[in-house]
């Protein structure tokens, strides 16, 4: 299967600092990217649909100015928690859909990213 | 829209038992569904799925899945677990053609005991 990379996996960081979390698709175009939020023996929480080129979609309830989204290429999205505070501290993972894919066809999944806020 | 509701949160077992992690799902229209495996720290792997055709469907690891439309489920089953599976499972639900953006279960914890 295409493979997303997702870096770092693990960041500790400083209340009050941002982080940059990337999201890459290594062989393969996406033109849509989602980022999810999971909480501890909890699922996945949609957070954004990032499409490449234009502004992401978040859901309801997700701060877009303490969430950053950039999906500057085909290739690459970046999330950024700006202004991290402890209450920030979970796992983040990302997920891509090959371009010209309908919406019968998996997204693939980054490994994840476990961010400590202290 | 569509919610998917796993029934078990956590499912002990012996190594080399049958397992099968309940999934059962809501929508008002048709849905593809999907079941993925993590690992600790780690992002998420398909296993499955089911998109048309036959109701029972083969992934990985020797994992399969039957769709039941009736009783809106889509059970994950192995005939025989193995120390290394042990990990969440989560199912997943998403409108066919829509643009895919799946609605996941709580998860499931699969222990697999020596």
């Amino acid at each position: 299967g295409a493979v997303v990379s997702q870096h770092p996996s693990r960041v500790i960081c400083k209340s009050g600092t941002s982080v940059k979390i990337e999201c890459r698709s290594l062989d393969f175009q996406a033109t849509t990217m989602f980022w999810y939020r999971q909480f501890p023996k909890q699922s996945l929480m949609l957070m954004a649909t990032s499409n490449e080129g234009s502004k992401a979609t978040y859901e309801q309830g997700v701060e877009k100015d303490k969430f950053l989204i950039n999906h500057a290429s085909l290739t690459l999205s970046t999330l950024t928690v700006t202004s991290a505070h402890p209450e920030d501290s979970s796992f983040y993972i990302c997920s891509a859909r090959a371009a010209g894919q309908g919406g019968n066809t998996e997204a693939f999944f980054g490994q994840g990213t476990r961010l400590t806020v202290v | 829209a569509q919610s998917v509701t796993q029934l078990d949160s956590q499912v002990p077992v012996f190594e080399e038992a049958p397992v099968e992690l309940r999934c059962n799902y809501s929508s008002s229209v048709s849905v593809y569904l999907f079941w993925y495996v993590q690992y600790p720290n780690q992002g998420l792997q398909l296993l499955l799925k089911y998109l048309s055709g036959s109701t029972l469907v083969k992934g990985i690891n020797g994992f399969e899945a039957e769709f039941n439309k009736s009783q809106t489920s889509f059970h994950l089953r192995k005939p025989s677990v193995h120390i290394s599976d042990t990990a969440e499972y989560f199912c997943a639900v998403s409108e066919s053609g829509g643009s895919y953006i799946p609605t996941f279960g709580r998860g499931t914890s699969l222990i697999v005991h020596p």
